[in-house]
């Protein structure tokens, strides 16, 4: 099936550093791949929307210069968080889309990454 | 915009069946799916419904009515490793040609007793 690693599991860093967080697709080419955070309790929030070979789009109240995304291929994108504070602290999941479609077992193709889980001290 | 109403915890023993709901407020309807996650773990995929009527799945069965916006994931005979968050999902509406993401509800945590 449909697999999606993501790199590093758990972080921490101090506050000031940058984070560099990885989503490969393993065995599918995803054209789209979407970044959310979960904060303790609470939702998963898109953060931002990737396209390969394009900028990509943040939903708003999202810093695009704190939260730098590269999807430069069609298995890998990757989110770095610039200048990490405390509060930047959370978990972080990514998702891919099968350009393929998918199938229904997994919602048409909307893959999730394991997840980073990102402490900033 | 679109929004998604599910109750924020439901308890429930060993053995039980446990019904969770969902309504929706969308622009577009793409299906409605829904998703567990344990602490520290990501989301899982458990069901997925584009049309009305009862999708079962093992001990997970969902239903969609679309008329009502509204649907509900049902869990039977539960066991303890079930006590999890469970959310519903739908897909936000494409544009731009840009596939469309996933917007979540704020989720139910389920807590299953001996």
């Amino acid at each position: 099936g449909a697999v999606v690693s993501q790199h590093p599991s758990w972080v921490i860093c101090k506050s000031g550093t940058s984070v560099k967080i990885e989503c490969r697709s393993l065995d599918f080419q995803a054209t789209t791949m979407f970044w959310y955070r979960q904060f303790p309790k609470q939702s998963l929030m898109l953060m931002a929307t990737s396209n390969e070979g394009s900028k990509a789009t943040y939903e708003q109240g999202v810093e695009k210069d704190k939260f730098l995304i590269n999807h430069a291929s069609l298995t890998l994108s990757t989110l770095t968080v610039t200048s990490a504070h405390p509060e930047d602290s959370s978990f972080y999941i990514c998702s891919a889309r099968d350009t393929a479609g998918g199938t229904k077992e997994t919602f048409y193709g909307y893959t999730f990454g394991s997840g980073t889980r990102l402490t900033v001290v | 915009g679109q929004s998604l109403e599910q109750p924020s915890e439901v308890t429930a023993v060993e053995g039980a069946i446990v019904q969770i709901n969902c309504t929706y407020q969308t622009s577009g309807f793409y299906g409605l799916s829904w998703y567990q996650q344990h602490d520290g773990g990501a989301p899982t995929f458990l069901s997925y419904n584009a049309l009305d009527g009862l999708e079962e799945t093992g001990r997970f069965s969902s239903f969609l009515s679309r008329s009502d916006s509204y649907g509900y994931l049902l869990l039977q005979e539960l066991q303890m490793k079930d006590s999890a968050s469970y959310f519903c999902a739908v897909r936000a509406r494409n544009y731009g040609g840009s596939q469309g993401n996933l917007i979540f509800g704020k989720g139910t945590k389920l807590s299953v007793k001996p």
